[in-house]
């Protein structure tokens, strides 16, 4: 496709479970960051992802969150035993300079409700 | 501690007049400002971004000026429509060559017919 696709769109689980975001970024874009956003709040960086380079973890708010992305392109986030407190959403976005220079092409979030 | 702050409060004006909105940043010394524009639901778009070594940047009805003795930059629609209701957020990098980019909370921009 021609933007950044996540998936799912809306999740809504138990506390305790796992879940998996998966998200798919702009072919060739080397840059990768997730964000969340809670109602009414503005953008909390997570972890950000550049080439090869080990990624920036700095913004995970616990170690039940984690990411990875595979070959340079889709990248999965994933929230073990989760708490009320995740319930948000959970923004993707590429970008193809590897400087805060780029602009960030979003996709739509994936919606996590935790019940 | 580092801190993006923009106007919590929403900003409300009438139809055809000029909106300002304000990033002010501490503990930063961003080498780029971006702004971005969020309507409910969706995800932020790219509007414009400015460099440090730019005072002012103009797109269409857009203009972002960066201050970086104030640490401001402000964010202003000309001639607003209500179609410019939304969300804008600025966003800096942390000029540590990661990349990484800090958003602001965004303020709610509401143009009145």
């Amino acid at each position: 496709g021609a933007g950044v696709s996540q998936s799912p769109s809306n999740k809504v689980t138990e506390k305790g479970k796992d879940v998996e975001l998966r998200c798919d970024p702009i072919s060739g874009h080397t840059a990768l960051y997730w964000y969340r956003q809670s109602l009414g709040q503005g953008l909390e960086f997570l972890i950000y992802f550049q080439g090869n380079s080990a990624p920036d973890k700095s913004g995970l708010p616990s170690d039940r969150f984690s990411a990875e992305r595979t070959g340079g392109s889709v990248s999965t986030l994933t929230i073990q035993r989760t708490q009320q407190e995740d319930s948000a959403v959970y923004l993707c976005a590429s970008s193809l300079s590897s400087r805060g220079a780029g602009e960030l092409f979003f996709g739509e979030g994936s919606r996590l409700t935790v019940l | 501690s580092q801190k993006i702050e923009q106007n919590s409060e929403a900003l409300n004006i009438q139809e055809g007049k000029t909106a300002t909105l304000t990033c002010n940043y501490t503990n930063y010394s961003p080498a780029y400002l971006q702004w971005y524009r969020q309507d409910p639901g969706r995800g932020p778009v790219f509007l414009l971004l400015i460099r440090e070594n730019e005072k002012e940047k103009r797109k269409e009805r857009l203009k972002v000026t960066f201050d970086t003795t104030l640490k401001q930059s402000l964010f202003h629609i000309t001639a607003s429509q209500p179609a410019d209701s939304a969300t804008y957020l600025c966003a800096l990098d942390m000029k540590s060559n990661t990349g990484k980019l800090i958003f602001g909370q965004g303020t709610t921009l509401q143009v009145k017919p």
